[in-house]
């Protein structure tokens, strides 16, 4: 089973729906993260949480939020859906002085 | 400025070539360096991790840092159709977020 999960795989939806994408991880790491990949741009980060109670905005939060239900559990929100967001999403755990990234399998998200 | 630049490339390489990816990155303060390979329609995965300046070698990856010059580079010797993917460069100062680079997408030709 892989260790970091996340779900749906794929998600259309519609401009101005509230979406939730979810991330679920059995590494036991404290810290994870989620970011967007665009064509070009590489991979921005929206959002990481180095323990429960820490939650800090990355680069690119606007029009989105999180949410550390536990350690093993990570959503991100898009509360109000617009085109622009249209991206692949991934989830992340790390560890290490270092912060080897572990990633899940990557959300596509369609905006119509 | 990003603090992490790196050539988007494509690049495209005959197989059995020597491949070099490059980044520079501007934070002095950074300490940690890896190389994540991503095939496509998948998450990345690390490939190499350095520590300070420096190489590392692993079977036919070469990881090298120069903290003088702020210059990471990736070298692929007998480069083969399976290395076809997009490598991306990391920084870091340790215990904190990393910044990657935009990934240069390679291609290696049969």
């Amino acid at each position: 089973d892989a260790d970091v999960t996340q779900t749906p795989r794929n998600r259309i939806t519609k401009t101005g729906k509230r979406i939730m994408l979810e991330c679920s991880q059995t590494k036991g790491h404290d810290r994870m993260y989620w970011y967007r990949q665009d064509p070009g741009l590489g991979l921005q980060l929206i959002y990481y949480s180095f323990d429960v109670k820490d939650i800090n905005k990355g680069e690119i939060s606007d029009g989105y939020s999180v949410s550390r239900q536990a350690q093993a559990k990570f959503s991100l929100s898009l509360e109000s859906a617009i085109p622009n967001q249209t991206a692949l999403y991934f989830c992340a755990t790390s560890e290490g002085a270092q912060e080897t990234q572990y990633f899940g399998p990557g959300t596509r998200l369609l905006v119509l | 400025q990003k603090e992490v630049e790196q050539d988007p490339g494509p690049l495209s390489v005959p197989e059995g070539a020597i491949v070099s990816l490059n980044c520079t990155y501007s934070n002095s303060a950074f300490q940690y360096f890896m190389w994540y390979r991503q095939y496509s329609r998948k998450g990345p995965e690390l490939l190499m991790y350095t520590y300070s300046s420096g190489n590392k070698e692993d079977g036919r990856f070469t990881a090298q840092v120069d903290k003088s010059s702020k210059y990471i580079s990736l070298f692929i010797r007998d480069s083969q159709p399976s290395d076809s993917a997009t490598y991306l460069c990391t920084s870091g100062r340790g215990y904190q977020k990393v910044t990657f680079g935009t990934g240069t997408k390679l291609q290696v030709i049969p």
